[in-house]
């Protein structure tokens, strides 16, 4: 059981290039995060999905856009990337709809540098 | 903004040592989560508290949940090297579906 991917695990970009980060679970959890991890800061999120075909703005949404067309899949897009989007970005999933409490399950992460 | 501040930011300490990770908030949270995070992966989740007041026991790590349910600790007692990690408290307000995530404890366990 894989649970949650990630890929790619590592990439660098240049300033105003765009990209797509795949995050992938086969849980078949409903809900779906895209967090950024900086130094002394935690973990912030980005964007959410409570299900196939909804997305929600997180806590840092600016410069990124989202998609959940399969409950699977919940894809994280730069449109322009810049410096300030240097980071490692992780990926979360979890499983119920109605009760709280539930843990996270988190991908491994992926390293993006931009110059 | 953040509302979850984690003390200290670093530990280093020597094997068989104890030590008291903080987890502090002026929001009341409807339950709190420990996570810890090894270079390279992603957070893992050590232990859920809901209950203001409620400890749980996880070998030698212990947590509690503050009784206004503001605040918690992990109290590691004879800290070993494979206890090295970055420890993140999460609390979730309601049922919002979503975590905010403190600042992190860095801890390195010295053999």
């Amino acid at each position: 059981n894989a649970g949650v991917t990630q890929t790619p695990k590592f990439r660098v970009l240049k300033t105003g290039q765009s990209m797509t980060l795949l995050c992938a679970q086969d849980m078949n959890h409903e809900y779906m995060y895209w967090y950024r991890q900086d130094p002394g800061m935690g973990l912030r999120l980005i964007h959410y999905s409570v299900g196939e075909g909804t997305t929600a703005k997180g806590e840092v949404p600016d410069g990124y856009n989202v998609s959940r067309l399969k409950k699977q899949n919940f894809l994280l897009g730069l449109e322009s990337a810049a410096p300030s989007q240097t980071s490692v970005y992780f990926c979360a999933s979890r499983q119920d709809r109605v009760r709280s409490n539930q843990p996270q399950h988190f991908g491994d992460g992926t390293r993006l540098s931009i110059l | 903004t953040q509302l979850l501040e984690q003390s200290p930011q670093f530990l280093s300490i020597q094997e068989g040592e104890n030590l008291t990770v903080y987890c502090n908030s002026s929001s009341v949270f409807s339950s709190l989560q420990w996570y810890r995070q090894e270079p390279g992966e992603g957070p893992v989740l050590l232990v859920t508290v809901v209950t203001g007041g409620e400890v749980k026991k996880l070998k030698r790590l212990t947590f509690q949940f503050g009784d206004a349910r503001k605040d918690s600790s992990l109290h590691i007692t004879a800290a070993q090297p494979g206890d090295t990690g970055l420890y993140l408290c999460a609390g979730e307000k309601g049922a919002t579906n979503k975590l905010i995530f403190g600042t992190g404890t860095l801890l390195a366990v010295q053999p």
